[in-house]
């Protein structure tokens, strides 16, 4: 049972780029979600989605797309990427709304 | 829109003593949770406690408990025992029942001085 993971850990891009970071959980959670950390900052929520087929917007989505085909990947997209979306992404799940969040390790993301 | 606020960005505790770190949120909700999350330098965000909103008994976990005050919008952690591991950011959140949006607070960095 490996929890949430996420890859890659770090990626360097250059302004314009694109790229997916990619979510797996194993647990059969129905919620999932993507945050950003930016430093000295809390999470913010980007996108969140309460099962398969279904996505909705957080806090900051600007810039970012997700889908949701299956239980257990939940990928975030960023189509042109920016220097502004230099941050920290976290992916978590839960088993159902109010549950405890599992956290991903997070991914370090640098846009030059 | 719901906030969430943290008003010590850092925070010192000997070692062995007990310390406190405040929230406060604003909602004109009445059903949602609250949470507590530990996060070290290893970047793993760890959840510490949760609280439901419907529910008076302030929720506690070993050396871990809160002070809900509903009425107040207030969420404060305690933490007995200061333990050298319990050194990290600590961040507070609001999860909405409605829609399941989650809002973190800008976290209290906690230094245990040994």
């Amino acid at each position: 049972n490996a929890g949430v993971t996420q890859t890659p850990k770090f990626r360097i891009l250059k302004i314009g780029q694109s790229m997916t970071l990619q979510c797996t959980q194993d647990m059969n959670h129905n919620y999932m979600y993507w945050y950003r950390q930016d430093p000295g900052m809390g999470l913010k929520l980007i996108y969140y989605s309460v099962g398969a087929g279904i996505t909705d917007k957080g806090e900051v989505p600007n810039g970012y797309n997700v889908s949701r085909s299956t239980t257990e990947d939940f990928p975030l997209r960023l189509e042109l990427a920016a220097p502004s979306q230099t941050s920290v992404y976290f992916c978590a799940s839960s088993y159902r709304q109010g549950s405890e969040q599992f956290f991903g390790p997070g991914t370090r993301l640098t846009v030059l | 829109a719901q906030t969430v606020t943290q008003s010590q960005p850092e925070m010192s505790v000997q070692e062995a003593e007990t310390v406190t770190l405040s929230c406060t949120y604003d909602t004109s909700e009445s059903d949602y949770y609250l949470f507590w999350y530990k996060q070290p330098p290893s970047r793993q965000m760890i959840l510490v406690i949760r609280q439901e909103a419907y529910k008076q008994q302030n929720a506690t976990e070993n050396r871990f408990s809160v002070n809900f005050q509903k009425a107040a919008k207030s969420f404060s952690l305690k933490i007995s025992d200061s333990q050298l591991g319990d050194a990290a950011m600590y961040f507070c959140a609001y999860r909405s029942a409605r829609d399941d949006k989650i809002i973190f607070g800008k976290g209290t960095r906690l230094h245990i001085l040994p």
